[in-house]
């Protein structure tokens, strides 16, 4: 069975855009959440989506976004592109939600110049 | 300003013998626990988990305990291997109300000596 797969793996951006970050969940997954680590706050839940909608949801601001299709393939989206948002963004799954190990891609790297 | 990197705990042991990463958690509202193993260049990589109703679990070569009273966690590696050698992350699964959160521990850095 194939893992989450999270593309792109890297991405290089420039303050003031817009990025979006795509991630398809293991088949049969509902459960999509999303993930950022940096060396100076580690590893930091975002939002978690099920069926379309978002159930849980972290302490980030409103820049940061994102969506889950009905074949529960998900995108991230962060707007106006700040320095401190270089980071890896990590996308996981999960059968039914977060009371389950959450099964992690290997990340997409963005870089803001 | 700039913002200064996490200092990774970190702990070395010689292949063979046994590894105890611990953690310590902060919310009594916590039901869920999960430690992850993260390679470089990779993502986290389920190890064990534990629900609050348990105080131990075993899987292949892990122990997983879990002390309430004092909100810690800990995850211990019989026979480490060279392969263990990677960051281990715990997480605690906060339930409030229908909202569930997930927050990480920093991370403790294994590194197995030959």
């Amino acid at each position: 069975k194939a893992g989450v797969t999270q593309t792109p793996r890297y991405l290089i951006k420039t303050r003031g855009q817009q990025v979006t970050l795509s991630c398809s969940p293991i088949s049969g997954h509902r459960s999509v959440s999303w993930y950022q680590q940096t060396p100076g706050q580690g590893l930091q839940f975002l939002f978690e989506y099920f069926s379309e909608t978002q159930r849980n949801k972290g302490n980030f601001p409103g820049r940061f976004s994102g969506r889950q299709f009905s074949n529960s393939r998900s995108e991230m989206n962060v707007s106006t592109l700040e320095l401190g948002d270089s980071a890896l963004y990590l996308c996981a799954s999960s059968l039914t939600g977060l009371n389950q190990p959450q099964h992690f891609g290997d990340g997409t790297r963005l870089s803001i110049l | 300003g700039e913002s200064v990197g996490l200092h990774l705990p970190t702990l070395s042991v010689q292949e063979g013998d046994n590894s105890i990463i611990n953690c310590a958690y902060s919310n009594s509202a916590s039901d869920y626990f999960i430690w992850y193993k993260q390679e470089s260049g990779k993502g986290p990589q389920f190890i064990i988990d534990i629900r609050s109703n348990m105080d131990k679990r075993q899987g292949q070569r892990v122990t997983v305990l879990l002390n309430k009273t004092v909100k810690h966690l800990s995850l211990q590696i019989a026979a480490t291997q060279p392969g263990d050698s990677a960051v281990y992350f715990c997480a605690e699964n906060i339930r409030a109300g229908s909202a569930r959160q997930l927050t990480f521990g920093s991370g403790t850095q294994l590194t197995v000596l030959p």
